[in-house]
C-alpha cells in the first residue's frame, strides 16, 4: 500500500524566513510526485511534477526537489501570500491515481 | 476558463436523504475523480473514472455510487446519507501522468 507522510503538520515562519517542508513516500513503482497548493474553502492547486531522483523544479519563491525516499518543499523569503495548505502527492499505477499525504499548513506572518 | 465545475456548493441533508454532486469537466480529459477531504484525514479517493464508460472504486467507497454519463460528466450519488459523510467533496480531471489534477472548488455537505 502507498503511504505519503508529510511534515512538520503545521509550520509558522515570519515573513523572509526560508524554510522547507517535507513530503516522505513508501511507494512500488513511482511513476511522479505531485506538489499542490490549497487555499481555505478552494480546490486545490497544481504546483509540480517530479518524475526522478535528482529533479527539481522552481516556480517563483518555490523549489521542489526529489530523492528516492523524500521530497522537499523549499520556500525562500516567503511572503503572507504564500501562507496555504501544502499537499504533496504520488502516482505509481496506470490509471494516474493519487495518494495525498494530509499536507502541511504554512502561516506567514508580516 | 472555465476547468472543472461542480454543483451545488453547500448542501445540507438529513440522515436518510439522497442526493447527487454534478461536476463536469471542460478540458477534454479522459480521467475524472471523487475525494472527499476531513480535517486530519487529507484527500481520499471515493471513485474514479479512467475513461468514459468505466468507474472503478477508490480507498472509500462505501455507500456512494457514481455515474460517468459522458466524456465531460462524472457524478457523484448518496443513496441514503449518513452523518459520518459529512465532508468537502472534490471532483477532478486529469490527462493522466505527466499531467496533474485540476480540481473543482468543492461541495460542502453537511448531513445531519
Amino acid at each position: 500500500e502507498d503511504q505519503v507522510t508529510q511534515s512538520p503538520e503545521a509550520l509558522r515562519l515570519q515573513e523572509g524566513e526560508s524554510s522547507s517542508l517535507n513530503c516522505s513516500y513508501t511507494v512500488s513503482g513511482l511513476r511522479g510526485l505531485f506538489w499542490y497548493r490549497q487555499d481555505p474553502g478552494k480546490g486545490p492547486e497544481f504546483l509540480f511534477t517530479l518524475y526522478s531522483a535528482g529533479e527539481e523544479k522552481e516556480k517563483e519563491r518555490l523549489k521542489a526537489t526529489l530523492t528516492k525516499k523524500e521530497s522537499f518543499l523549499h520556500i525562500t523569503a516567503p511572503k503572507p501570500e504564500d501562507s496555504a495548505t501544502y499537499l504533496c502527492a504520488v502516482s505509481t499505477g496506470a490509471n494516474s491515481k493519487l495518494t495525498f499525504g494530509k499536507g502541511i499548513t504554512l502561516s506567514v506572518r508580516p | 476558463n472555465a476547468g472543472v465545475t461542480q454543483t451545488p456548493k453547500f448542501q445540507v441533508l438529513k440522515t436518510g436523504q439522497s442526493m447527487t454532486l454534478q461536476c463536469a469537466q471542460d478540458m477534454n480529459h479522459n480521467s475524472m475523480y471523487w475525494y472527499r477531504q476531513d480535517p486530519g484525514m487529507g484527500l481520499r479517493l471515493i471513485y474514479y473514472s479512467a475513461s468514459e464508460g468505466t468507474t472503478d472504486k477508490g480507498e472509500v467507497p462505501n455507500g456512494y455510487n457514481v455515474s460517468r454519463l459522458n466524456k465531460r460528466e462524472f457524478s457523484l450519488r448518496l443513496e441514503s446519507a449518513a452523518p459520518s459523510q459529512t465532508s468537502v467533496y472534490f471532483c477532478a480531471s486529469s490527462e493522466g501522468v505527466p499531467y496533474g489534477y485540476t480540481f473543482g472548488s468543492g461541495t460542502r455537505l453537511t448531513v445531519v
